[in-house]
C-alpha cells in the first residue's frame, strides 16, 4: 500500500526557506503513470496547489509562487522535496504531498490525488 | 486563471440528498473531481473524471458535470458525511485548480 510521508522543520524564520521532503513507500516515484505534488492549507483556509513534479524532473508551478518555489526528485531515495523561498507569515500552512494521476478521456484531459500525506504544519514565525 | 466557485455552506437532513456545486467557465470541457476532509485529516478523493468512485468510497457518493457546473451528490446522508468538499479540476493554464470548499453540515 502506497504511503507518502512529509518531513522537516515545523518552524521557519520570516526571510528564510521553508524545506520539506515527501518520502514514498510501498511503491516508486519512478512509476512512469504517476506525478508528485505538494499542497497547502493555511489555517481555516482552502486547499492550494503548490506545485507538481515527474520522475523526470519536470515541474509545473502555481504561478502565484512560482518565483519563490523548486520542487526536486530524488528517484534513488524515492523522495522527492519542496522549497519556498522568502517566506512570511502568510505560508503559514499545513504543506502535504500527494501522488497526482494525470489522463486523458475522449474530449478532455484531468489529474487528480488519490493518495495523501498525512501533512505537517510549518508555522512562520521569528 | 481559471477559478472553480463553491458555495461556502450547504446543510442537509440525515437521510436526506445533498448537493454541493462547483462553477467554473465552461467547467463541463474538463473533468471534474471532488475531495472529502474532515477536521484535522487529510483531503480523501471521493469522485473523480466527473462520475467514478475510488475503490472504498460507498454509492451514495455520485458526480455530474455539465455546462459550467459540476455536482457532488450524496444520497442518503450520514451523519459521518459531515465535512469539507472540495472540487478540482485540470486547466491548461492554471494546471491543478481547487474550489473554495463547502462545509457539510448533517443536522
Amino acid at each position: 500500500q502506497l504511503q507518502l510521508q512529509e518531513s522537516g522543520p515545523g518552524l521557519v524564520k520570516p526571510s528564510e526557506t521553508l524545506s520539506l521532503t515527501c518520502t514514498v513507500s510501498g511503491g516508486s516515484i519512478s512509476s512512469s503513470t504517476y506525478y508528485w505534488g505538494w499542497i497547502r492549507q493555511p489555517p481555516g483556509k482552502g486547499l492550494e496547489w503548490i506545485g507538481t513534479i515527474y520522475y523526470s524532473g519536470s515541474t509545473y508551478y502555481n504561478t502565484s509562487l512560482k518565483s519563490r518555489v523548486t520542487i526536486s526528485v530524488d528517484t534513488s531515495k524515492n523522495q522527492f522535496s519542496l522549497k519556498l523561498s522568502s517566506v512570511t507569515a502568510a505560508d503559514t500552512a499545513v504543506y502535504s504531498c500527494a501522488r497526482l494521476v494525470y489522463g486523458s478521456g475522449l474530449f478532455k484531459s484531468f489529474n487528480y490525488m488519490d493518495v495523501w500525506g498525512k501533512g505537517t504544519t510549518v508555522t512562520v514565525s521569528s | 486563471s481559471y477559478e472553480l466557485t463553491q458555495p461556502p455552506s450547504v446543510s442537509v437532513s440525515p437521510g436526506q440528498t445533498a448537493s454541493i456545486t462547483c462553477s467554473g467557465d465552461k467547467l463541463g470541457d474538463k473533468y471534474a473531481g471532488w475531495y472529502q476532509q474532515k477536521p484535522g485529516q487529510s483531503p480523501v478523493l471521493v469522485i473523480y473524471q466527473d462520475t467514478k468512485r475510488p475503490s472504498g468510497i460507498p454509492e451514495r457518493f455520485s458526480g455530474s458535470n455539465s455546462g459550467n457546473t459540476a455536482t457532488l451528490t450524496i444520497s442518503g446522508t450520514q451523519a459521518m458525511d459531515e465535512a469539507d468538499y472540495y472540487c478540482q479540476a485540470w486547466d491548461s493554464s492554471t494546471h491543478v485548480v481547487f474550489g473554495g470548499g463547502t462545509k457539510l453540515t448533517v443536522l
